[in-house]
């Protein structure tokens, strides 16, 4: 089975400094990888995904997540954390079959501190 | 830009009681899923729907939980006989298939 492991309960920092959320992959085959963000009190929101193509994928709100093959990887990034960004991300990998379904991690809170 | 909504935003209901959350997915979208979320923790899926029939369940969603799509635009999730367990944040999601899930804000349901 597809799945993603978020080794991190909490990532703390300070506003302005990078931010870096982690997530590991198991699949078999090619991964779709995804990242999702959830304010308090709200829903999910789409942040960005890996299908194919280039290693480093840009996304919404200027987080970017890495792609590494060999490491089995796609790590959530942003140079320069807001008190804003505090939030629960959550790493996402399609499962297989046809119906589109995501698996998510267990999520990781971002706490980003003036 | 389109969303997915859910009603009610919080519901609070006795056990054993039916409870109906509803969900209106976007218009052109073809999958529809329901996730749960029990208090800060990690999203579970639940059940996937395509073509007027479920394509996948969890093993969560048991003989107390079935899917609807009444009308053509609302996607139901019905709980017949609710028990403390079940309280849990419920998010609907769908896609046109494009990878992507959208998902609603949520329906917020607390079983006494």
């Amino acid at each position: 089975a597809q799945s993603v492991a978020q080794p991190e309960d909490q990532v703390n920092v300070a506003e302005g400094n990078p931010l870096t959320v982690k997530c590991t992959y198991s699949v078999s085959g090619n991964p779709y990888l995804f990242w999702y963000v959830q304010y308090p009190n709200r829903g999910l929101q789409f942040l960005l995904k890996y299908i194919t193509g280039d290693n480093l994928v840009k996304g919404s709100y200027g987080f970017e997540a890495e792609f590494n093959k060999s490491q089995t990887s796609f790590h959530l990034k942003k140079p320069s954390a807001l008190v804003s960004d505090s939030a629960l991300y959550f790493c996402a990998v399609r499962d297989l079959g046809n119906d589109y379904k995501l698996s998510f991690g267990a999520g990781t809170t971002v706490t980003v501190r003036a | 830009e389109p969303e997915v909504t859910q009603t009610p935003s919080h519901q609070v209901t006795q056990m054993g009681q039916e409870v109906i959350l509803r969900c209106v997915p976007i218009s052109n979208h073809l999958y529809f899923y329901w996730y749960r979320q029990i208090l800060g923790q990690k999203v579970e899926f639940l059940v996937s729907f395509y073509n007027n029939e479920i394509s996948e369940k969890s093993e969560i969603f048991d003989d107390q939980f079935s899917v609807e799509r009444p009308d053509g635009s609302n996607f139901t999730l019905k709980i017949r006989s609710t028990k403390l367990e079940d309280s849990a944040m419920y998010f609907c999601a769908s896609t046109a298939g494009a990878n992507v899930l959208t998902f609603g804000a949520g329906s917020r349901l607390t079983v006494l």
